[in-house]
């Protein structure tokens, strides 16, 4: 059974295009997260929403919008892509509860080619 | 504000030699610490952590780390690295009542036959 899933895997497309990646978990969690992996490996947070509330917005171009329909799935909505987007993004998941310490869970990450 | 460091980008090891990778912590309070690994093309996949209690964590695969809170430090260890040890790794680490998981800037360790 997947815990967290991404679709889709590869994405790639033209700059100045629009386009979704989604992620749903089904851990029971109610804190989901995206983050983006540079060429380098560096993992930067992006977003958190919590029960459906943003809680960590962090510094990211307004054409990232992320959507949280329900506690279970957490989608990244980017607009006019850029050469620089290029990346693999990764959604996780965890509880906020503090019995268990805030240990995410990552989804098998969707790697975006902007031509 | 928690942060983390991982030096040496790239450590190659013989197989069936030692796997030392370091990981050194700044945080104000008690911390929560992880090590995740992430396999070619994978997502990141926690290897263990440590939260409260007994300072020497074992993980899967033969991994172990152990906290040294004089030292903030988190250092990860197996004694006999194997071919398929060859992956990037991730120090992350946290606190009590914050959601952020601070990472380092990982290593690739590459494993020589």
């Amino acid at each position: 059974d997947t815990a967290v899933s991404q679709t889709p895997k590869y994405l790639v497309t033209q700059m100045g295009n629009d386009k979704s990646i989604k992620c749903e978990q089904n851990l029971g969690h109610d804190t989901m997260y995206w983050y983006k992996q540079d060429s380098k490996k560096f993992l930067k947070i992006m977003f958190s929403y919590n029960n459906k509330e943003l809680i960590i917005n962090e510094t990211v171009p307004n054409r990232f919008s992320p959507k949280s329909p329900d506690k279970a799935h957490l989608n990244l909505h980017i607009n006019s892509l850029e050469l620089g987007d290029s990346a693999v993004y990764f959604c996780a998941s965890s509880h906020q509860d503090r019995l268990y310490y805030n240990e995410q869970f990552f989804g098998p990450g969707t790697r975006l080619t902007v031509l | 504000a928690q942060s983390v460091t991982q030096l040496g980008s790239h450590v190659s090891v013989s197989e069936g030699a030692l796997v030392l990778l370091r990981c050194n912590y700044s945080s104000s309070v008690p911390p929560y610490l992880f090590w995740y690994v992430q396999y070619p093309n994978q997502g990141l996949q926690l290897l263990l952590k440590y939260t409260t209690g007994a300072t020497l964590v074992k993980g899967i695969n033969g991994f172990e780390a152990e906290f040294k809170k004089s030292e903030t430090s988190f250092h990860l260890t197996k004694p006999s690295a194997h071919m398929s040890d060859a992956a990037e790794y991730f120090c992350a680490v946290s606190r009590y009542g914050n959601n952020r998981l601070a990472f380092g800037k990982g290593n690739q360790v590459v494993v020589i036959p």
